[in-house]
């Protein structure tokens, strides 16, 4: 099945700073995605997401990178808010076979104003 | 209106008791999931349904039923509860199966004393 890695465990910024935060991923065949940010005490929330056949996408402040051939993604945030301060997951699956998103272990990002 | 709903969203309950979580969606999604998350926070898939059809069992215990009334309902039943079972249980839903955006309920705190 799929395993993905996440890192760095724990995240401290300045305020206006950037944040990355990189996944590994170990199913070739894994062709989406996703980022999700889960506030204190609330649901996880879809960010943004993207699929194999992009290498980058952008949403305003936020920004995924994808490397099919090393099967790594990274998330990246720019001029950091303190609203931006929560607990990140990046996720992988694929569209063939019964696999359901595989989730990695979390980021804890904490935005100091 | 709730996209996701599931209750109840605090459950405090005896090891050995037999508890349910109810999940409804009314985004008209065909696949629903359980994820399970720990006090790590770590989401690991339990189950998902496609159109009241079980798609994955990822080695859940079999203490752990879920049951599909129609589409737009999993519900999950634990018997026997254990001291291991204490986790955030999330309901999630999606239009595409496994390959698109989920959309989690408030999810339910279950504690096993």
């Amino acid at each position: 099945g799929e395993n993905v890695e996440q890192h760095p465990s724990t995240l401290s910024v300045q305020e206006g700073d950037s944040a990355v935060i990189k996944c590994t991923y170990s199913d070739s065949a894994s062709n989406y995605f996703p980022w999700y940010k889960q506030e204190l005490g609330k649901r996880p929330q879809l960010i943004i997401d993207i699929r194999s056949n992009v290498g980058e996408k952008k949403d305003q402040r936020i920004a995924v990178t994808l490397n099919k051939t090393a099967k790594h993604f990274s998330l990246h945030i720019t001029e950091t808010q303190p609203e931006d301060s929560a607990v990140y997951f990046c996720a992988a699956s694929r569209n063939t076979g019964r696999r359901a998103l595989t989730f990695g272990s979390g980021t804890r990002l904490q935005v100091q104003p | 209106d709730t996209a996701v709903s599931q209750t109840p969203k605090y459950l405090v309950t005896q090891m050995g008791n037999d508890k349910s979580i109810k999940c409804e969606q009314n985004l008209g999604h065909d696949t629903m999931y359980w994820y399970k998350q720990d006090s790590k926070k770590f989401l690991k898939i339990m189950f998902s349904y496609n159109n009241k059809e079980l798609i994955i069992n990822e080695t859940v215990p079999n203490r752990f039923s879920p049951k599909s009334p129609d589409k737009a309902h999993l519900n999950l039943h634990i018997n026997s509860l254990e001291l291991g079972d204490s986790a955030v249980y999330f309901c999630a839903s999606s239009q595409e199966s496994h390959t698109g955006e989920l959309f989690f309920g408030e999810g339910s705190r279950l504690t096993v004393l």
